[in-house]
């Protein structure tokens, strides 16, 4: 029984395209995140959700819109897809933010 | 602005030969420092969190250190299933559940 559980694990489209990837996490946790990580490997936070309210919000571009529709879900669409925004887009939950925290598998999107 | 470095990038070492992996910090306020392990293609695997400094934490070959300002993670006589990149981050006290990741050092055990 996966913890954290992203799909699709992979996704390639054109730029220009909308898509969204989906997160669900079965370890009743109450805070979810979205780390991107680019080809040099740093993993940067981009979101985070506790009890479905947004509460971290880095600088991402507007073109990135999360939505959580429940304290096990945490889905991330991204409007306009541009070659820069090739990656691997891993989702996280923890307890309170500090305790347990699970990362998914991740979701390698690419561009073209 | 808050930094964390991981020393050395890459590391190569022979089954059964000890090493330690640093991982230095400035950060405004620390909570507690993570560390992971990646193996290609998965997403971090977590081992061990320290709250304090002067906390140890052990699994297996690794242990994991925590001082004010860095932390280690060695590795004891390590197996080539040890190979992966290890991954520090410290928690922010400043912002909820924000992981500061660094960018990690590859480990290569060879037999």
């Amino acid at each position: 029984d996966t913890a954290v559980s992203q799909t699709p694990k992979y996704l390639v489209t054109q730029m220009g395209n909308d898509k969204s990837i989906k997160c669900e996490q079965n370890l009743g946790h109450d805070t979810m995140y979205w780390y991107k990580q680019d080809s040099k490997k740093f993993l940067k936070i981009m979101f985070s959700y506790n009890n479905k309210e947004l509460i971290i919000n880095e600088t991402v571009p507007n073109r990135f819109s999360p939505k959580s529709p429940d304290k096990a879900h945490l889905n991330l669409h991204i409007n306009s897809l541009e070659l820069g925004d090739s990656a691997v887009y891993f989702c996280a939950s923890s307890q309170g933010g500090v305790y347990g925290y699970t990362f998914g598998s991740g979701t390698r999107l690419t561009v073209v | 602005e808050d930094q964390v470095t991981q020393s050395p990038e890459a590391l190569r070492l022979q089954e059964g030969e000890s090493s330690s992996l640093n991982c230095s910090y400035t950060v405004s306020g620390l909570r507690g420092l993570f560390w992971y392990r990646q193996d290609p293609g998965k997403g971090p695997e977590f081992l061990f969190t320290l709250y304090s400094a002067g906390e140890e934490k052990e699994k297996e070959r690794l242990k994991a250190t925590l001082t004010k300002k860095e932390s280690f993670l060695h590795i004891t006589a390590p197996k080539p299933e040890d190979s992966a990149t290890y991954l520090c981050a410290p928690l922010l006290t400043d912002s909820w559940g924000k992981l500061q990741f660094g960018a990690g050092t590859q480990v290569v055990v060879t037999p």
